[in-house]
């Protein structure tokens, strides 16, 4: 595809429900990135793949959160037992190479957790 | 931990108008780039400098980069109101993805 497709484009769950976010980066990159964005703040990191190497998790919050990237494109985001601290919108990016420059990201899901 | 921070948090200016943002940041960087983000949603890469660099352009943009202060500013000259966004600063330090740092933005507001 032309950029980076992200969906659902919003999804309201019950608390205590699981969740999967899904994101189809840009044919041929490399690294793929997960972010998540509070309402009126910055980007927070949560987990990187590169090609076929084991992910970086470094930023998951806790261990609700998982991720996984399959033949090195889609990757999917998943939410255990969710809490209302989780509404956020959640952003992936892709890029090409291992130079964390220039990120193409997606349009987001915005979650919310009832 | 915060690396990258914009200052102002929130600027609004006439259409025509120069809008100005800063951003400072605490370590050594490899790269400083500037994102666009509207309506909340997916970030579009804007422009980069890299550590070795002082100032850059890209059509109405203008970077600066002083890394003896740490802090970068970002000149958006003769502003539209399509420009109405918040701009983030992101610094690149290397060791993989951590190493890629936002900060909270600044949200612009072009008055028509």
């Amino acid at each position: 595809g032309a950029g980076v497709s992200q969906s659902p484009s919003n999804k309201v769950t019950e608390k205590g429900k699981d969740v999967e976010l899904r994101c189809d980066p840009i044919s041929g990159h490399t690294a793929l990135y997960w972010y998540r964005q509070s309402l009126g703040q910055g980007l927070e990191f949560l987990i990187y793949f590169q090609g076929n190497s084991a992910p970086d998790k470094s930023g998951l919050p806790s261990d609700r959160f998982s991720a996984e990237r399959t033949g090195g494109s889609v990757s999917t985001l998943t939410i255990q037992r969710t809490q209302q601290e989780d509404s956020a919108v959640y952003l992936c990016a892709s890029t090409q190479g291992w130079s964390n420059e220039k990120l193409f990201f997606g349009s987001g899901t915005q979650l919310s957790v009832l | 931990s915060q690396q990258g921070e914009e200052d102002p948090q929130a600027l609004s200016i006439q259409e025509g108008e120069n809008a100005t943002m800063n951003c400072s940041y605490k370590t050594s960087i490899n790269n400083l780039q500037w994102y666009r983000q509207n309506s909340g949603r997916g970030l579009v890469h804007l422009i980069l400098i890299r550590s070795n660099e002082r100032e850059k352009h890209s059509g109405r943009l203008r970077v600066t980069l002083d890394t003896s202060k740490k802090s970068s500013s970002l000149l958006i000259t003769a502003s539209r109101a399509a420009d109405t966004a918040s701009y983030f600063c992101a610094t690149e330090t290397g060791g993989g993805a951590d190493g890629l740092t936002f900060g909270k933005g600044t949200h612009l507001i072009i008055q028509p």
